[in-house]
């Protein structure tokens, strides 16, 4: 079956500590991941995409084959960073993504 | 317009009744999708349109639903004798012709059917 999952509804950090959102995928061939976000009260937007291997606003994401994984990290997390993450693929020769449930991410000051 | 406009913001309808939301995707976007994002989940895919014809339409739910895009540009989504299940953002979507291309997203329509 085709999935997507993200395990973590909500991630707490503290403002300049390490964030890993975790995103786990299930699809029998090889997908392209992508990571979208939603700000408070704003459209969801694309992040990054993993074939693009670009860092954006100190956002990272390695696609791991092996472990169907795609999580997203960045090594210090800023208030800004609160919002709403989905972990997303599109399959070969398709047009839809399949999402995954997102994660809340909080940065507390 | 700068972006994927959906209208309207929201909808609030009875159950039984009929509704229509509308998508105005970014000038130049032949590719257009409609998703729903039900309270705590992922938005799920609904259709995909490539120009004026539906080219996946294997998300929607039952045939109360159905979208149409008759020029290629404008789409409107239709949803018929609603139920309450039916209560979800919809959201629009826009991208360039080809494969794993960027979507843009709307800002959807609040569906709350009582």
């Amino acid at each position: 079956a085709q999935r997507v999952t993200q395990p973590e509804k909500l991630l707490s950090v503290f403002k300049g500590a390490p964030v890993e959102l975790k995103c786990n995928y299930s699809y029998s061939g090889s997908p392209e991941l992508f990571w979208y976000v939603q700000y408070s009260r704003q459209r969801l937007q694309l992040l990054l995409r993993h074939i693009s291997r670009e860092s954006i606003k100190g956002f990272t994401a390695d696609l791991n084959k092996g472990e169907t994984s795609f999580h997203l990290k960045k090594p210090f997390a800023q208030e800004e960073d609160s919002a709403m993450y989905y972990c997303a693929l599109s399959g070969p020769g398709t047009y839809k993504y399949i999402f995954g449930t997102g994660t809340r991410l909080k940065v507390l000051a | 317009g700068a972006g994927v406009s959906q209208t309207p913001s929201n909808k609030v309808t009875e159950k039984g009744k009929y509704v229509e939301l509308r998508c105005d995707p970014i000038s130049g976007h032949t590719a257009l999708y409609w998703y729903r994002q039900s309270l705590g989940q992922g938005p799920e895919f609904l259709i995909y349109f490539q120009g004026t014809g539906a080219a996946d339409d294997s998300g929607l739910p039952n045939d109360r639903f159905f979208a149409v895009r008759p020029e290629g540009s404008v789409s409107t989504l239709k949803i018929q004798r609603t139920e309450r299940g039916d209560s979800a953002v919809y959201l629009c979507a826009s991208s360039l012709a080809g494969m794993n291309t960027e979507a843009f997203f709307g800002q959807g329509t609040r569906l709350t059917v009582v």
